[in-house]
C-alpha cells in the first residue's frame, strides 16, 4: 500500500537543539496530520493542517502544509528529553469516499539530556 | 471522557485459536478504524467503518473480520490466529474522517 516518505528516519540530538523533519507524497492531500508515538503507546495527534501554505503552532511545535499539497514539515524548537518518540506524518483527502489516512514511515527522535 | 479504549492490552494465543479485540469510543465519532503496526511497516489499515452497521476492507484485511453493531464499539475478530498476525493493534476513531484519535493498543503474540 501507499506510504509517505518521511525523513530523516532517525535523529539523535542534544537537549536544547531544534529539530526539523519532513514528509513527501506522490499525490496531493487536502489534510496533513502530525502524530507522536511514545514507546508502548498509541499515536497522539500533535497538529492538523487543512490548507495549502498553512503554518500552525502547538507550543514548541510548528508544522507547515506545503504549497504543492504534496509535502509537510514539522519543526520542534528547544528540544527536551520528553520529546523522545516516533513522529509520524499522515495525509488524507477529507471529504473523499473513505477518508483513509496514509501514514509516513516515521522519524525516531532521541534527545540526549 | 476516556477517548478511545482497547481491550485487552496484551494477549498470547496459540496458532488456530480465535479471539476478539474490543474498541470503544465515547466521543460520538462516526468513523472507526483498526490498524496493525509492525516494525519497519508503519501503520496499516485492516478494516474500517463509516457508521453504525457498516464495515469496509482496508489495506490488509485477510484473516480478520469486524463488526460495528453499536456506534461506540468496533470489534476486530481473528477466527484462526496465525503467527503472522503477531503485531500491535490500534483502534482509532474520527467524526467524519478528518483527524483520527488512537487508542493505547493491544499487543498480540501468536505462538
Amino acid at each position: 500500500g501507499q506510504q509517505l516518505n518521511q525523513s530523516p528516519q532517525s535523529m539523535f540530538i542534544q537537549e536544547g537543539e531544534d529539530v526539523s523533519m519532513n514528509c513527501t507524497s506522490s499525490s496531493i492531500f487536502n489534510t496533513w496530520l502530525w502524530y507522536k508515538q511514545d514507546p508502548g503507546e498509541g499515536p497522539v495527534l500533535l497538529i492538523a493542517l487543512y490548507k495549502a501554505g498553512e503554518l500552525t503552532s502547538n507550543g514548541r511545535l510548528t508544522a507547515q502544509f506545503g504549497i504543492t499539497r504534496k509535502d509537510s514539515f514539522l519543526n520542534i524548537s528547544a528540544s527536551i528529553p520528553s520529546d523522545v518518540g516516533i513522529y509520524f506524518c499522515a495525509g488524507t483527502n477529507y471529504g473523499g469516499a473513505t477518508n483513509k489516512l496514509i501514514f509516513g514511515t516515521g522519524t525516531l527522535l532521541a534527545v540526549q539530556p | 471522557n476516556a477517548g478511545v479504549t482497547q481491550t485487552p492490552k496484551f494477549r498470547v494465543l496459540k496458532t488456530g485459536q480465535s479471539m476478539t479485540l474490543l474498541c470503544a469510543q465515547d466521543m460520538n465519532h462516526e468513523y472507526m478504524y483498526w490498524y496493525r503496526q509492525d516494525p519497519g511497516m508503519g501503520l496499516r489499515l485492516i478494516h474500517y467503518s463509516v457508521g453504525e452497521g457498516t464495515t469496509a476492507k482496508g489495506e490488509v484485511p485477510d484473516g480478520y473480520n469486524v463488526s460495528r453493531l453499536k456506534k461506540q464499539n468496533f470489534l476486530l475478530g481473528l477466527e484462526s490466529a496465525a503467527p503472522s498476525q503477531t503485531s500491535v493493534y490500534f483502534c482509532a476513531s474520527s467524526y467524519y474522517g478528518e483527524t483520527q484519535y488512537f487508542g493505547p493498543g493491544t499487543r498480540l503474540l501468536v505462538l
